[in-house]
């Protein structure tokens, strides 16, 4: 069965610091893992997505993402956050052409 | 524009009431899907279709049914509302094989 893992309800991180939101996942054969992203009132919105090649991928806003599987992680990051970027992620696997969503990680830029 | 729409975003009924939640998008996608979200709990799905006349069950369907009649229209329906589904609902769609999922901007619906 198809499942992720969002370890941290909340991050903190000072603005222009490094930002990592983490993600494991559990899937059986080769994995499509996505970020989203829900600013309040809004709709959750495409960050990037892992579907096979390079193990960097690049997304909106500066975000990218690093698939490692090995450890079965692919963790969110931005070299440099924006208080802009305060808002809710969601790590999600496909499995079978349906997402399997994370609880979700708050994300907090402090000024 | 590239849009999922859904109405009503913001309903208050009572218990008993059956309400119909619509949703609809312009850009021929296969896939619907309802979720709800629930503080702590993420997003859990509610049902989803593959394509037209053709829907399955999400990991918490109990209280809810769809239809799928025509490709861009996927209602989500309550026969009964109960307090225990009142929340934050959510309807997306994509194409196929792997694609990004878009999602409409939520319907907050509280049961008293």
């Amino acid at each position: 069965a198809q499942s992720v893992a969002q370890p941290e309800d909340q991050v903190n991180v000072a603005e222009g610091n490094p930002l990592t939101v983490k993600c494991t996942y559990s899937v059986s054969g080769n994995p499509y893992l996505f970020w989203y992203v829900q600013y309040p009132n809004r709709g959750l919105q495409f960050l990037l997505k892992y579907i096979t090649g390079d193990n960097l991928v690049k997304g909106s806003y500066g975000f990218e993402a690093e698939f490692n599987k090995s450890q079965t992680s692919f963790h969110l990051k931005k070299p440099s956050a924006l208080v802009s970027d305060s808002a809710l992620y969601f790590c999600a696997v496909d499995g079978a052409n349906n997402l399997f969503f994370g609880t979700g990680t708050r994300l907090t830029v402090i000024p | 524009e590239a849009q999922v729409t859904q109405n009503p975003r913001y309903l208050i009924t009572v218990t008993g009431k059956k309400l119909t939640v619509t949703c609809s998008q312009n850009m021929n996608h296969e896939y619907m899907s309802w979720y709800r979200q629930d503080p702590g709990l993420g997003l859990r799905q509610i049902y989803y279709s593959m394509n037209v006349e053709v829907t399955d069950k999400g990991d918490v369907p109990e209280g809810y049914k769809v239809s799928r009649k025509e490709k861009r229209n996927f209602p989500l329906i309550l026969e009964s509302p109960s307090p225990n589904q009142t929340s934050l609902y959510f309807c997306a769609s994509s194409f196929l094989g792997g694609s990004s999922l878009f999602f409409g901007e939520g319907s907050r619906l509280t049961v008293l």
